[in-house]
C-alpha cells in the first residue's frame, strides 16, 4: 500500500496560508490523494482530492508535484476554526477503509 | 443538506446490556462503514457494507454486529458491550465503486460510548 509521511504538527499564524506537506513516494500511477481533516472529536471531514492536476475548491488548494511523489495542502487564509489534525490518503484497504495514521496537527494562533 | 446522523450523540452504560447505535445517510450512497477511535489508535474499520444486505469484517469486528437491511441506515449493535468499547465511533457513507472520484467518504458526528 502506498504509505505517506506527514509532519506531526505545524503552526500557522491566523490570516496567513497554511501549507501542509505529504509525502506519497510509492503511490501508484492511478491513486488519487485525498485530504482529510478532524476537528477534535468532530467526524473526519472531506477538503479535496486530485490525482495529477493542481486542485482547487472552496476550502483549499491541492498541489501536488510532476512526479507525484508529494503534494501540499493549502489553506489560504487560516482562521481559528481550521485548528485540525489534516490527514493525507492515498489508499484504501479492501474494505475501503482509508488509512488516516497520524495526520498533522495543525494549531492556528490569533 | 446531505449529511450522515448517527443516534445517539453520547452513550453511557453498563457491561453486558444490549445496545444499538444508528447511523443515517440521505445520499443514496451504497457503501457504509464504522470506526471506532481510540487515542493512540487512530480511527479503525469495524464492519462495512457495499450494499443493502452485504456486509463485511473490517480491521475490528470482535464484539459487534451489523446489518443492513435498507440502504440509508446502517446500526452497529453491541450485544453484549465490555469495557475495552468503550470509545468514539463514527459511521461513514459513499457511492458505490472504488478509486478516482467516488472514494470521497461522508461521517457522521461521532457517537461517544462508555461503557462501565
Amino acid at each position: 500500500d502506498a504509505k505517506t509521511t506527514q509532519p506531526p504538527s505545524m503552526d500557522c499564524a491566523e490570516g496567513r496560508a497554511a501549507n501542509l506537506p505529504c509525502n506519497h513516494s510509492t503511490i501508484s500511477g492511478n491513486e488519487y490523494v485525498y485530504w482529510y481533516r478532524q476537528i477534535h472529536s468532530q467526524g473526519p471531514q472531506y477538503i479535496i482530492h486530485g490525482l495529477k492536476n493542481n486542485e482547487t475548491n472552496e476550502m483549499a488548494s491541492l498541489i501536488i508535484t510532476e512526479d507525484r511523489k508529494s503534494s501540499t495542502l493549502i489553506l489560504p487564509h487560516a482562521t481559528l476554526r481550521d485548528t485540525a489534525v489534516y490527514y493525507c490518503i492515498v489508499r484504501l484497504n479492501s474494505g475501503y477503509a482509508l488509512n488516516f495514521g497520524k495526520g498533522t496537527s495543525l494549531l492556528v494562533t490569533p | 443538506e446531505a449529511q450522515v446522523t448517527q443516534n445517539p450523540r453520547y452513550l453511557i452504560t453498563v457491561t453486558g446490556k444490549k445496545l444499538t447505535v444508528t447511523c443515517s445517510q440521505n445520499m443514496n450512497h451504497e457503501y457504509m462503514s464504522w470506526y471506532r477511535q481510540d487515542p493512540g489508535l487512530g480511527l479503525r474499520q469495524i464492519y462495512y457494507s457495499m450494499n443493502v444486505e452485504v456486509t463485511d469484517k473490517g480491521d475490528v469486528p470482535e464484539g459487534y454486529k451489523v446489518s443492513r437491511k435498507e440502504k440509508r441506515n446502517f446500526p452497529l449493535i453491541l450485544e453484549s458491550p465490555s469495557p475495552n468499547q468503550t470509545s468514539l465511533y463514527f459511521c461513514a457513507s459513499k457511492t458505490g465503486g472504488q478509486g478516482g472520484e467516488t472514494d470521497t467518504q461522508y461521517f457522521g458526528p461521532g457517537t461517544r460510548l462508555t461503557v462501565l
